[in-house]
């Protein structure tokens, strides 16, 4: 069965430093990444996704970037941190049928101080 | 864009009895698919149901049931005899068949708190 992985769960960072979340599944090939985030009281932005390795698409400008170095790990990253960044982050899959729901990871709580 | 609207922030049901939690969406696009995804405490979110445009039968999942009313762009989840653990955040999403570019993702809407008293 397919499984995703995804951490760290916690993160406090100050403002300024580097981030980096990485995500990664497994049980699946080819699966279709995406980075999303969710302030608190609201619902999930999409940020990134990926088709494929080295494939990433933005949806969102902003201070963060994605890569996708193998074909089933997707990593979240920023230079430089602002307070805004702050909230949950949650990476998910899906198979590239437009039917196939998608499956999430258990998120990463990214705290800005 | 589409949106997805959810009207209710918050709602509150007690034990064995039933709610419903309402969805609206905006779309010019006449095939397309409609999830609800659970998202408890521990923040992972669990899909719940879906629902392909093109079926008129509403989708069920044991408890879990929609009204999908497409005419509307209504997509209504219904609860029946509600537990402890149905108590969560639930988003409604959409998803276009043809943004196949980006990668078939989601819009989701704000979601519904769901409170279960005993």
């Amino acid at each position: 069965s397919q499984t995703i992985h995804q951490w760290p769960a916690t993160l406090v960072q100050p403002v300024g430093s580097p981030l980096s979340l990485e995500c990664t599944v497994e049980g699946t090939s080819n699966p279709n990444l995406y980075w999303y985030r969710q302030a608190a009281g609201r619902g999930l932005q999409l940020l990134f996704y990926s088709v494929g390795i080295g494939q990433i698409s933005s949806e969102v400008p902003q201070n963060l970037s994605a890569s996708r170095p193998q074909d089933r790990q997707f990593i979240l990253s920023s230079k430089k941190l602002l307070l805004s960044d702050s909230g949950f982050y949650l990476c998910a899959w899906s198979l590239g049928a437009v039917n196939q729901p998608q499956h999430f990871g258990d998120g990463t709580r990214l705290s800005i101080l | 864009a589409q949106t997805v609207t959810q009207s209710q922030p918050e709602m509150s049901v007690q034990e064995a009895e039933t709610v419903t939690l309402s969805c609206t969406y905006d779309t010019s696009e006449s095939d397309y698919y409609l999830f609800w995804y659970k998202q408890p405490p521990s923040r992972q979110m669990i899909l719940v149901i879906r629902q392909e445009a093109y079926k008129q039968q509403n989708a069920t999942e044991n408890r879990f049931s929609v009204n999908f009313q497409k005419a509307a762009k209504s997509f209504s989840l219904k609860i029946s005899d509600s537990q402890l653990g149905d108590a969560a955040m639930y988003f409604c999403a959409y998803r276009n068949l043809l943004n196949s570019n980006s990668g078939y993702a989601l819009n989701f809407g704000k979601g519904t708190s769901l409170l279960v008293t005993p």
